[in-house]
């Protein structure tokens, strides 16, 4: 069965400390894996995609297929930063548009 | 370009009526997904629709179904609705062209049922 796990519902952060979001992922094939963000009063938004393997306002995430997790990282969190964050799997391409979210985390960063 | 626009925004419903919630794509986008939210179960896909065509279905009663319209633009309709269909209902548009086809979400539907 296709699964994504965070374990974290809240996460509490000072400004400038490193953020580390946990995502478990549960897959037999190849899934390709995102994060959402949900920003305060605005729209759920793509993040990142693991393909692109690139850094979103400062933000990586590694697919680990030997430990099917897909955390996120930033080594200094801002306040901005704060918000709610969605890691999702989609099946492969011939999934089209389904995702497979998890519970989300709530990243909350203190000045 | 104008983003993802679903109405109406908020709804209040009361148990055994039906409801029709509509979602119009961004300019081009040909595929429109549908998510059902609530804070027990989080985001759930419940189909999406490519060129008027159904490709991908959630685990969802047959209570849930769509459709979508030669210009895109989709409804989702829940008959005999219940308390526990209370959620925020989200629909994501996606263009034909990429790799991974990002979704871009609408502001959803607020459902509630009384």
């Amino acid at each position: 069965a296709q699964r994504v796990t965070q374990p974290e519902k809240l996460l509490s952060v000072f400004k400038g400390a490193p953020v580390e979001l946990k995502c478990n992922y549960s897959y037999s094939g190849s899934p390709e894996l995102f994060w959402y963000v949900q920003y305060s009063r605005q729209r759920l938004q793509l993040l990142l995609r693991h393909i692109s393997r690139e850094s979103i306002k400062g933000f990586t995430a590694d697919l680990n297929k030997g430990e099917t997790s897909f955390h996120l990282k930033k080594p200094f969190a801002q306040e901005e930063d704060s918000a709610m964050y969605y890691c999702a799997l989609r099946g492969g391409s011939n999934q089209g548009g389904k995702l497979i979210f998890g519970q989300g985390t709530e990243l909350s960063v203190k000045p | 370009k104008a983003g993802v626009t679903q109405t109406p925004r908020y709804l209040i419903k009361t148990r055994g009526q039906q409801v029709t919630l509509s979602c119009s794509p961004i300019s081009g986008h040909r595929s429109v997904s549908w998510y059902q939210q609530t804070p027990g179960q989080g985001l759930q896909f419940l189909f999406e629709y490519f060129s008027e065509t159904q490709r991908n279905k959630g685990n969802f009663p047959g209570r849930f179904s769509g459709r979508q319209f030669s210009n895109s633009r989709s409804e989702m309709n829940v008959s005999t609705l219940e308390l526990g269909d209370s959620a925020l209902y989200l629909c994501a548009s996606s263009g034909m062209g990429g790799s991974y086809n990002e979704q871009f979400f609408g502001p959803g539907t607020r459902l509630t049922v009384l």
